[in-house]
């Protein structure tokens, strides 16, 4: 069956530029998590989403973060005037239910030069 | 706050023999702990997990884990290491929020599988 999607699978953009990264969770999956992943590190988490409802985005790393899930399916994670340190591979994960197991997509890896 | 630690940053074993790759966790409270497996390319997936029922804890392709409460630890283990075994995994602690699970990551372990 259909797993997590994630587009693009790659992403080069230049410092300065704005960048955005979709993520297609499994049908009818109601959390959604967004994850950076630093070369060389674990997953860290950034933001979740229970339906179209952002409840927690205590692990955003600035105000050019921005993440939103409108209509409670597909989540875009948005990043403004991008930086070099911001270059890292981003997941997406979603579970069926609230504390559910979490399905991760392939990721996406931004290269900001 | 609840942490865990990955002993080792690779791991290389012969196929065949055993696989030890060592966690030990940090958490306020009884953990819920995780086993991630991440292959090239591929997304992470679910190795296995102790939400403090068994305290050893099977999960897919031969692999387990024992949680010891007094050593704070949560090995993963195999009795036999295959070739398609060569990965990168990563020990999870879940952090108990009021609308879900936040997953805490360690660092993350690299196998490798030699012929």
């Amino acid at each position: 069956g259909a797993g997590v999607s994630q587009s693009p699978r790659y992403k080069v953009a230049k410092r300065g530029q704005d960048v955005a990264l979709r993520c297609d969770p499994i049908s009818g999956h109601v959390s959604l998590f967004w994850y950076q992943q630093a070369l060389g590190q674990g997953p860290e988490f950034l933001t979740y989403f229970q339906n179209e409802a952002q409840l927690d985005k205590s692990g955003l790393p600035s105000d050019r973060f921005f993440a939103e899930r409108p209509e409670g399916s597909v989540s875009t994670l948005k990043i403004q005037r991008t930086q070099k340190e911001d270059s890292a591979v981003y997941l997406c994960a979603s579970s069926y239910r609230q504390g559910g197991t979490q399905y991760f997509g392939p990721g996406t890896r931004l290269t900001v030069l | 706050a609840q942490s865990v630690t990955q002993l080792d940053s690779h791991v290389s074993v012969s196929e065949g023999t055993p696989v030890l790759l060592r966690c030990n966790y940090s958490s306020s409270y009884s953990p819920s702990l995780f086993w991630y497996v991440q292959h090239p390319n591929k997304g992470l997936q679910l190795l296995l997990k102790y939400t403090s029922a068994a305290t050893l804890v099977k999960g897919i392709n031969g692999f387990e884990a024992e949680f010891k409460k007094s050593e704070t630890s949560f090995h993963l283990t195999k009795p036999s290491a295959h070739m398609s075994d060569a990965a990168e995994y990563f020990c999870v602690v879940v952090y108990h929020m009021e609308y879900g699970n936040k997953l805490v990551f360690g660092a993350g372990t690299i196998l490798r599988v030699k012929s």
